[in-house]
C-alpha cells in the first residue's frame, strides 16, 4: 500500500513565523505535490516536482516555497506566515506511469494566530 | 470557465440504498484522466477509481463504478448498498495528459447516508 506521511496532523504558528510542513512518501514515486484546501475554494495546486531537485509553481505558490533534496520528501516552507494561510495543506505523490493516481497524506490542519 | 463541476453540494441517502453523485468535465486533450476521490472528516483523501478517457468500459472497484458517458463529458460516480461509513466529501477530478501528473478537482459533493 502507498503510504504519504506528513509531520503534523494540527500546527499553530504566529505571524511572521517560518514554517515547515513535511511530506514523505515510501513508494519511490517521481511526483511529488502540495494542495491547500478551502471551504469554498476546493483543492488548489501550489507547488509540484517531478524529480529531486525540480520544482513547478502550481496556482498559488505565492507566499510558499519547497525543497525536495531527497526522491522520498518534499517539503513545503512558508517563509513568513500570515493568516491568510490558514488553511488544510495536503500531500500527494504518484508515479508518473498510467494512470498516475495521486495518493494523499492525511493533511496538516495549519492556523496562523 | 470550470473544468470539474459537481452541482450537488450536498446529497442524502438512506443506507443500503444506490446513490450516483455527478461529475462534468470540460477538455479539449483527447488523452485524460478521471478520478473519484472520498475525504472523511478526518481529511485524508481517499482515491476511489479512476477511468481514463480511451477505456471502453466503465470502470468499477467493489461498490463503486464510475458511468463514464464520453460524449456528454459525465462521470458520475455510483455507490451501491450504501453504508453509513460512506458519509463524507467526495470529489471528481481530471487529469489532462498534455499538462502533466496535474490534478483539477471539482468543489465536491458531501454525502449523508441516512440509518
Amino acid at each position: 500500500d502507498v503510504k504519504v506521511t506528513q509531520s503534523s496532523r494540527y500546527l499553530v504558528k504566529r505571524t511572521g513565523e517560518k514554517v515547515f510542513l513535511e511530506c514523505v512518501q515510501d513508494m519511490d514515486h517521481e511526483n511529488m505535490f502540495w494542495y491547500r484546501q478551502d471551504p469554498g475554494l476546493g483543492l488548489r495546486l501550489i507547488y509540484f516536482s517531478y524529480d529531486v531537485k525540480m520544482k513547478e509553481k502550481g496556482d498559488i505558490p505565492e507566499g510558499y516555497s519547497v525543497s525536495r533534496e531527497k526522491k522520498e520528501r518534499f517539503s513545503l516552507i512558508l517563509e513568513s506566515a500570515s493568516t491568510n494561510q490558514t488553511s488544510m495543506y495536503l500531500c500527494a505523490s504518484s508515479s508518473p506511469s498510467p494512470p498516475d493516481t495521486q495518493y494523499f497524506g492525511p493533511g496538516t490542519r495549519l492556523t496562523v494566530l | 470557465a470550470q473544468k470539474i463541476t459537481q452541482t450537488q453540494p450536498g446529497m442524502f441517502v438512506q443506507e443500503k440504498e444506490a446513490v450516483t453523485l455527478d461529475c462534468t468535465y470540460d477538455t479539449s486533450d483527447p488523452s485524460y484522466g478521471l478520478f473519484w476521490y472520498k475525504q472523511p472528516s478526518s481529511g485524508e483523501m481517499i482515491f476511489l477509481i479512476y477511468q481514463g478517457s480511451y477505456d471502453q468500459q466503465n470502470a468499477t472497484e467493489g461498490r463503486y463504478s464510475l458511468n463514464f458517458q464520453k460524449a456528454r463529458k459525465s462521470a458520475n460516480l455510483v455507490i451501491s448498498a450504501s453504508q453509513l461509513g460512506d458519509s463524507a466529501m467526495y470529489f471528481c477530478a481530471m487529469r489532462e495528459n498534455n499538462q502533466g501528473g496535474k490534478l483539477i478537482f471539482g468543489q465536491g459533493t458531501e454525502l449523508s447516508v441516512k440509518p
